[in-house]
């Protein structure tokens, strides 16, 4: 079975600091990953994937992440934090169509 | 690019009534679609998985009585909420995968209300 766990329910940065959103994940076979954002009452933006072609991956709004095999991790980073950042960051691994999420980390922009 | 379109985007109706969510692909062919549901602060949770033309395969625990899926064409897949109760009140989204592609494009999502 295929699972991600975010580490960290809520991540406070202040603007112009690096943000890092953690994601590992358990996979049997080589994993799709997503990172999605989801603004308040809105739907989900994918931000970037990984599909097994090069493990560093950017994505939009300056956003980019590290696929490594050896620690199953893809964590998320952009290194200066907007205000307009502020959002739920979504992980989800993909073998087949179906998407896994996991549970979501908050991330606050302060000024 | 792909959008995804759900109506409504809020919707309140009274407890043991029917609800119908539309989840269209715009501009693309979508072979499947997913429906999840989210409860506030909380993840998104796969209900089912809807299959032009098939029958929908729903997710342990998703009443499919409870939860009708109906994919009737390429760029149109249903979900109706049966005998509404104040505990379906949630954020349903619906996504879509391109039939020629990976992608899985997401709408923006439907608020339900049952009072």
């Amino acid at each position: 079975a295929q699972s991600v766990t975010q580490l960290g329910s809520h991540v406070s940065v202040s603007e112009g600091a690096l943000v890092l959103l953690r994601c590992n994940y358990s996979s049997s076979v080589p994993p799709y990953l997503f990172w999605y954002v989801q603004y308040p009452n809105q739907g989900l933006q994918l931000l970037l994937k990984y599909t097994s072609a090069a493990t560093l991956v950017k994505g939009i709004n300056g956003f980019e992440a590290e696929f490594k095999k050896s620690e199953t991790s893809f964590h998320l980073t952009k290194p200066s934090a907007h205000m307009s950042d502020a959002a739920e960051y979504f992980c989800a691994v993909s073998h087949t169509d179906k998407l896994i999420f996991g549970t979501g980390t908050r991330l606050q922009v302060f000024p | 690019g792909a959008v995804v379109s759900q109506h409504p985007s809020r919707v309140i109706c009274k407890s043991g009534t029917s609800v119908k969510i539309e989840c269209r692909s715009l501009d693309f062919q979508a072979t499947t679609m997913f429906w999840y549901r989210q409860f506030p602060k909380q993840s998104l949770m796969l209900m089912a998985t809807s299959n032009e033309g098939s029958k929908a395969t729903y997710e342990q625990g998703v009443e499919k009585d409870k939860f009708l899926i109906n994919h009737a064409s390429l760029t149109l897949s249903t979900l109706t909420v049966t005998s509404a109760h104040p505990e379906d009140s949630s954020f349903y989204i619906c996504s879509a995968r391109r039939g020629d592609g990976n992608t899985i494009y997401f709408g923006e999502g439907s608020w339900l209300t049952v009072v």
